[in-house]
């Protein structure tokens, strides 16, 4: 299956600051998914963004989507050293879902 | 929101030996599971796709002979990781789908496996 990349892969803010993420996927998608993993650990699901939606807001979490470009991004605002974590995409095709290669955030108290 | 469980979630064995994994959804019928795989500083890799009272699908260069499925319930998917190796050495993660629209997929918490 087709895996989408991300950017940065890992990135080092600190507390207070805003972070950015990216993610550009490949393949047409109903919709795409981001989801938070700290380390060892589960996923969390984030936010989902459906295909006809260009933007969402979930508490300090902002995600955007261009579907003619292909990509997707997560802004965390206000960031915690709690938020600090892996945040992967996920596009949902058929039924599946296909993760990008992730972002490793590091927030700095 | 629904829960899916998995167990055990953390297992070490020996190389050679088999080892199996559960996933449950435990308040919701899934007809469909996924198993992914990751390893350490890595994404999440599908393995394969368990479809309840049928064979499940697996992705490209994962062996199904290695890697037993069974579905044998709405509730409840194994994997077998058979005569395993340190390369097996993983972390495992299940997903269920909910049966019925709209679909909607559940993550269980995972499992640690090291073979030694």
């Amino acid at each position: 299956s087709q895996q989408g990349e991300e950017d940065p892969q890992a990135l080092s803010i600190q507390e207070g600051e805003n972070a950015t993420m990216n993610c550009s996927y490949k393949t047409s998608i109903n919709n795409l998914q981001w989801y938070r993993q700290n380390s060892g650990r589960g996923l969390v699901h984030l936010i989902l963004i459906r295909s006809n939606e260009r933007e969402k807001h979930s508490g300090r979490l902002r995600v955007t989507l261009d579907t003619s470009k292909k990509s997707s991004s997560l802004l965390i605002t206000a960031s915690r050293a709690a938020d600090t974590a892996s945040y992967f995409c996920a596009t949902a095709g058929r039924r599946a879902l296909t993760f990008g290669s992730g972002t490793r955030l590091q927030v700095q108290p | 929101g629904a829960v899916v469980s998995q167990h055990p979630s953390r297992v070490i064995c020996k190389s050679g030996t088999s080892v199996k994994i559960e996933c449950r959804s435990l308040d919701f019928q899934a007809t469909t599971m996924f198993w992914y795989r990751q390893f350490p500083k890595q994404s999440l890799m599908l393995m394969a796709t368990s479809n309840e009272g049928s064979k499940a699908t697996y992705e490209q260069g994962v062996e199904k002979d290695k890697f037993l499925i069974n579905h044998a319930s709405l509730t409840l998917s194994t994997l077998t990781v058979t005569s395993a190796h340190p390369e097996d050495s993983s972390f495992y993660i299940c997903s269920a789908l909910t049966s019925g629209g709209p679909y909607e997929q559940y993550f269980g918490p995972g499992t640690r496996l090291t073979v030694t």
